[in-house]
């Protein structure tokens, strides 16, 4: 199974700040079919379900706002939220669709300081 | 609209069986791979199974292989998970999710249901 982890556990952080993410997967999740991570970043609300935010590691879903951005290669990747806003309290998981059994990570809770 | 509406949680024993539903609308079903994803009490999110379009291939994680079978029915726009031999450990919200590419299991989540609680004591 590829394990996945992140950092930090969780992080508080001022209104309009940037908080940053770490997802790392032990083995490569390149899919050399079309030469992109399969990586995955879901932002989660308690009582919601999960809410797509980044796929192929890099590449913002439809409709999510562009403060949200993933980056990374090899097997380290990133979450960035720019200019952190009240709504984004939440917990934020990295997700790896490369190979079965999927597995993500163990989440980041986001919090405002 | 794509909805993704899951039914068929409630509380159980241990050994019991559940049959959970996930009724699919908003886009052409037989198109997409779908999965399963639970959220244990307090624990993360867990892949738990998927099944193709054409549910030719199914896989599952191995602590629900032997137990779980997933299936859909592409005429009723219906994905299903029967759960047998349930344990404690089963206990979880269970979420239908969509795949965002068509025709390959190997894709992100793009919709998700609002989940069913199942509930797995004595």
């Amino acid at each position: 199974d590829i394990v996945m982890t992140q950092s930090p556990d969780s992080l508080a952080v001022s209104l309009g700040e940037r908080a940053t993410i770490n997802c790392k997967s032990r083995q490569s999740v390149l899919y050399s079919y079309n030469n992109k991570y399969n990586l995955a970043w879901y932002q989660h609300k308690p009582g919601q379900p999960p809410k797509l935010l980044i796929y192929w590691a890099s590449t913002r879903e439809s409709g999510v706002p562009d403060r949200f951005s993933g980056s990374g290669s090899g097997t380290d990747f990133t979450l960035t939220i720019s200019n952190v806003q009240a709504e984004d309290v939440a917990v934020y998981y990295c997700h790896q669709y490369y190979a079965r059994p999927f597995t993500f990570g163990p989440g980041t809770k986001v919090e405002i300081k | 609209e794509v909805q993704l509406l899951e039914s068929g949680g409630g509380f159980v024993q241990p050994g019991g069986s559940l049959r959970l539903s996930c009724a699919a609308s908003g886009f052409s079903f037989s198109n997409y791979a779908m999965n399963w994803v639970r959220q244990a009490p307090g624990k993360g999110l867990e892949w738990v199974s998927g099944i193709s379009g054409s549910a030719g291939y199914t896989d599952y994680v191995d602590s629900v292989k032997g137990r779980f079978t997933v299936s859909r029915d592409n005429s009723k726009n219906q994905l299903y998970l029967q759960m047998n031999s349930l344990r404690a450990e089963d206990t979880a919200i269970y979420f239908c999710a969509k795949v965002r590419q068509m025709a390959t299991l190997l894709a992100a989540n793009d919709f998700w249901g609002q989940g069913t609680q199942v509930i797995v004591s004595s």
